[in-house]
């Protein structure tokens, strides 16, 4: 079966430049997560959806962070315009249940803002 | 807010040695998951705890989960290069979404 996947695995912008960020989790999972990881702050949680409806967005940075989960098999997260310090690894990651069930993560997407 | 601090947060021994990670917090958590992460990957779950007090094995790795639910290690016995790697724990309470520990940093030298 295939885990969940993420694209891009490396993005290179230009500071001001939108970016997004796309995740398919794993079929028949119900919820999914936006993690953004670096080394200064560890893995941090951006927002999570159960059942395609945003249930904590708290940890969206600002403004310029939006995420979507149009449908079941799909989830974008977009950041306009981009800064320096959104520089990161951001992580995807789904579960079948709800939110403390076991997390299954794809491999990420590097994100580099000149 | 939750927070999970981990210790150490880097460690650096020689194949065939011992060593525990320890997992602590003021919170209470109803359920605490290990994770390790390799270079390039995302993180994997190696076990859940929910007990207080609860021990569990995963070969020459020992899980516990502190009796008031507030902290956890990871003790492993005779590490090999294999288990190098980052190494998170994460706490759940309610339907709130995983909280993730600071990690800690093994390498395991042949």
């Amino acid at each position: 079966d295939a885990g969940v996947i993420q694209s891009p695995r490396h993005e290179v912008t230009e500071m001001g430049q939108e970016v997004t960020l796309r995740c398919k989790p794993i079929s028949g999972h119900n919820s999914l997560f936006w993690y953004r990881q670096t080394m200064m702050r560890g893995l941090e949680l951006l927002i999570y959806f159960n059942n395609n409806v945003p249930i904590d967005d708290s940890g969206m940075p600002e403004d310029r962070f939006s995420a979507k989960m149009p449908n079941a098999s799909f989830s974008t997260l977009k950041i306009q315009p981009s800064e320096p310090r959104d520089s990161a690894v951001y992580f995807c990651a789904s579960s079948q249940g709800y939110s403390n069930e076991k997390l299954f993560f794809g491999s990420g997407t590097q994100l580099s803002v000149l | 807010t939750q927070l999970l601090e981990q210790s150490p947060q880097f460690l650096s021994i020689q194949e065939g040695e011992n060593l525990t990670v320890y997992c602590n917090s003021s919170s209470v958590f109803s359920s605490l998951q290990w994770y390790r992460q390799e270079p390039g990957e995302g993180p994997v779950l190696l076990v859940t705890v929910v007990t207080g007090g609860e021990v569990k094995k995963l070969k020459r790795l020992t899980f516990q989960f502190g009796d008031a639910r507030k902290d956890s290690s990871l003790h492993i016995t005779a590490a090999q290069p294999g288990d190098t790697g980052l190494y998170l724990c994460a706490g759940g309470t309610g339907r709130r979404a995983l909280t993730f520990g600071s990690g800690t940093r093994l390498q395991v030298q042949p």
